[in-house]
């Protein structure tokens, strides 16, 4: 009964390559997001989709590149890895609708490119 | 400016005492609401209580509890007898309501429970 869940929970990877996480929700939510927690554990908001419908972009690097094939699933895509991507990556969700709006988090994936 | 700022890096309190942790932000949009999560150290960032900027009361769930002051924008937490399985980074959010669904971060206060 895992709320928000994400694939693969590690990734070990050399620098240049390309990879991709996955993102699921089974919690009805219409809205997702993706964060990267750097070493120093700070959370920055990376993108936000909205019913497949991107909302937010952030000053992200082209090399990432969210899709989302429909309202519960939000997947991170990444080319060209560099060092610098090596953090914890969080999906979350949210029902968009007036109230507490409360984003539940995925478990994180922890990438480390070498 | 810092939108949220905590404060403490790092906090050391004894098993069973109460603990405040600290939480400030800087908003002038009249909606917004706060959150507190728990990360503890394997990772999963777990909601802890929210608070929205028109409640009238303070916020509580079980042990947490949110000492909200508006007039001086602060949003504490509150962990009422603490336990060892308090140890965690905790963060405080806000989410602006005329700003997307866009929530913004603090740097979080790393509490320690001692025994």
């Amino acid at each position: 009964d895992t709320a928000v869940s994400q694939t693969p929970k590690y990734l070990v990877t050399q620098m240049g390559n390309d990879k991709s996480i996955k993102c699921e929700q089974n919690l009805g939510h219409d809205t997702m997001y993706w964060y990267k927690q750097d070493s120093k554990k700070f959370l920055k908001i990376m993108f936000s989709y909205n019913n497949k419908e991107l909302i937010i972009n952030e000053t992200v690097p082209n090399r990432f590149s969210p899709k989302s094939p429909d309202k519960a699933h939000l997947n991170l895509h990444i080319n060209s890895l560099e060092l610098g991507d090596s953090a914890v990556y969080f999906c979350a969700s949210s029902q968009d609708s007036p109230g507490r709006e409360t984003q539940y988090f995925g478990p994180g994936t922890r990438l480390l490119v070498l | 400016a810092q939108k949220i700022t905590q404060t403490q890096p790092g906090m050391f309190v004894q098993e069973k005492e109460a603990v405040t942790l600290d939480c400030t932000y800087d908003t002038s949009d009249p909606s917004y609401g706060l959150f507190w999560y728990k990360q503890p150290s394997s990772g999963e960032m777990i909601f802890l209580i929210y608070q929205g900027s028109y409640d009238q009361q303070n916020a509580t769930e079980g042990r947490y509890s949110l000492n909200f002051q508006k007039a001086r924008k602060s949003a504490n937490l509150v962990i009422s007898a603490s336990q060892l399985g308090d140890s965690a980074m905790y963060f405080c959010a806000m989410r602006e309501d005329n700003r997307d669904d866009k929530i913004i971060f603090g740097k979080g206060t790393r509490l320690h429970i001692l025994p």
